[in-house]
């Protein structure tokens, strides 16, 4: 069965400091990885898109790694923001068309 | 360019009504697609249209719901009858071809009394 599934389900940090939010998935045929990250309230932004020849992408202080091997990827975020509090989505597209969604990783980023 | 518009932002129905929900999606994109999400949840897939047809419609209910992306103006998701657990956050994306990256609107929050 393709899923989707992300950790921590939540996670505060204080403003400044560096996280890693993880997302594991059981997809195949693999096409590729998305992450976004949605403001409460609103409609999800794309971050970064890998397909499975990439294993590292950035996009100013986000960084996505992808493991096709172990089918794992992360994003990591640097010198978090007040501005970084959201729910961060990992998405992945089956070779079939079908896209499946994580749950989410909620971030709270403390002053 | 305008991203993907939808409207009405916020929607409250009592049961047995009717809700249209609107999305016009970016210039020169011919793909959207419909998600729900409810409070605390993911995204959850409703469905996939081109400009009149439905591409896949696996996440839909069968009954209540209907969709449709006309040649002309916006896409519609009409739900028919709501009921107290129709209440969610309804976003559309849109992409220029294929499952490309989804650009997605703001959403609209129904709620029904």
């Amino acid at each position: 069965k393709n899923q989707v599934e992300q950790s921590p389900q939540s996670l505060i940090i204080l403003e400044g400091k560096n996280c890693t939010l993880q997302c594991n998935y059981t997809v195949s045929p693999f096409s590729n990885l998305r992450w976004y990250k949605q403001d409460t309230g609103r409609g999800p932004v794309s971050l970064t898109i890998m397909t499975f020849s990439e294993n590292t992408k950035s996009n100013g202080r986000y960084t996505a790694t992808l493991d096709a091997d172990t089918k794992q990827s992360s994003l990591h975020i640097t010198a978090s923001q007040l501005s970084d509090s959201a729910s961060y989505i990992c998405v992945v597209s089956a070779g079939d068309d079908k896209i499946i969604f994580g749950k989410g990783t909620r971030l709270h980023i403390l002053p | 360019n305008a991203g993907v518009m939808q409207n009405p932002r916020h929607l409250v129905r009592r049961r047995g009504q009717e809700a249209r929900l609107r999305c016009s999606p970016m210039k020169g994109h011919s793909h959207v697609y419909w998600y729900r999400q409810l409070p605390e949840e993911g995204l959850k897939f409703m469905v996939y249209l081109q400009k009149e047809n439905i591409i896949d419609e696996s996440g839909m209910p069968k009954e209540r719901f209907s969709a449709e992306f006309p040649k002309e103006g916006p896409s519609i998701l009409r739900i028919q009858q709501v009921v107290r657990g129709d209440s969610a956050a309804y976003f559309c994306a849109s992409s220029p071809w294929g499952r490309e990256t989804q650009y997605f609107g703001p959403g609209t929050r129904l709620l029904v009394l």
